[in-house]
């Protein structure tokens, strides 16, 4: 069945370091796949997406591109701040028979150090 | 600020207790969507609904129902409630199907 396997955390890193988050699904046809982070306390907000394959996702320094071949949508940051810190999802919608439905990754909890 | 509100912020009651969660979508979306976290479960899809419609159904208890209406706002009721259904629920709206889900703070619910 759809599924999202990430990397395991928790994730911890200092200042300035280089964070990246595996991120690999299993899902029938062509889904669409995000980033969401989760700040202490709130809600999930959308973090970027990409909708088709190669397509590269950006927002706030942080990428993920879109590997069909690979099943993948690792994110990376190449320079990660303390107010980085968060929980991170990936995420897909597979579309079709799933109709808007996200299937989301365990998530991956991030503390980065001053 | 996603635009979509959620009531309560938080909710205490008892097993076997009955409990609404109301949400309210971005202004425009027809769609509205449940999702229940948890620690063991993660984030797990309950129901979608489009324009006062039943869309899909995910792993949704017999126990739990929702609904949405006119004014596109909707409202998950859960009922007979046992300690396992302390969780966050989160509503999310979109305005197309398949594309982002901008979701609502959540609603932490605490069964005892």
């Amino acid at each position: 069945g759809d599924s999202v396997t990430q990397m395991e955390g928790p994730v911890t890193l200092s200042e300035e370091a280089f964070l990246t988050i595996n991120c690999t699904y299993t899902a029938t046809g062509y889904p669409s796949l995000f980033w969401y982070v989760q700040y202490p306390g709130e809600g999930l907000q959308l973090l970027l997406k990409a909708t088709k394959a190669d397509d590269k996702g950006s927002n706030k320094g942080f990428e993920a591109t879109y590997r069909k071949e690979t099943t993948s949508f690792h994110l990376e940051k190449g320079s990660v701040q303390v107010s980085d810190s968060a929980v991170y999802f990936c995420a897909f919608n597979a579309g079709g028979t799933s109709y808007g439905k996200l299937t989301f990754g365990q998530g991956t909890i991030l503390t980065v150090h001053p | 600020d996603s635009g979509v509100t959620q009531t309560p912020k938080h909710l205490i009651t008892a097993t076997g207790q009955r409990v609404t969660l109301r949400c309210s979508p971005r202004s425009g979306d027809l769609s509205v969507y449940w999702y229940q976290q948890s620690l063991d479960q993660g984030l797990q899809f309950l129901i979608h609904y489009y324009n006062g419609e039943e869309r899909a159904k995910g792993n949704i208890l017999e126990r739990f129902s929702a609904q949405q209406f006119p004014d596109l706002h909707s409202e998950l009721n859960l009922s007979s409630l046992e300690l396992g259904d302390s969780a966050l629920y989160f509503c999310a709206s979109s305005g197309r199907v398949g594309h982002e889900q901008f979701f609502g703070p959540g609603t932490r619910l605490t069964v005892l």
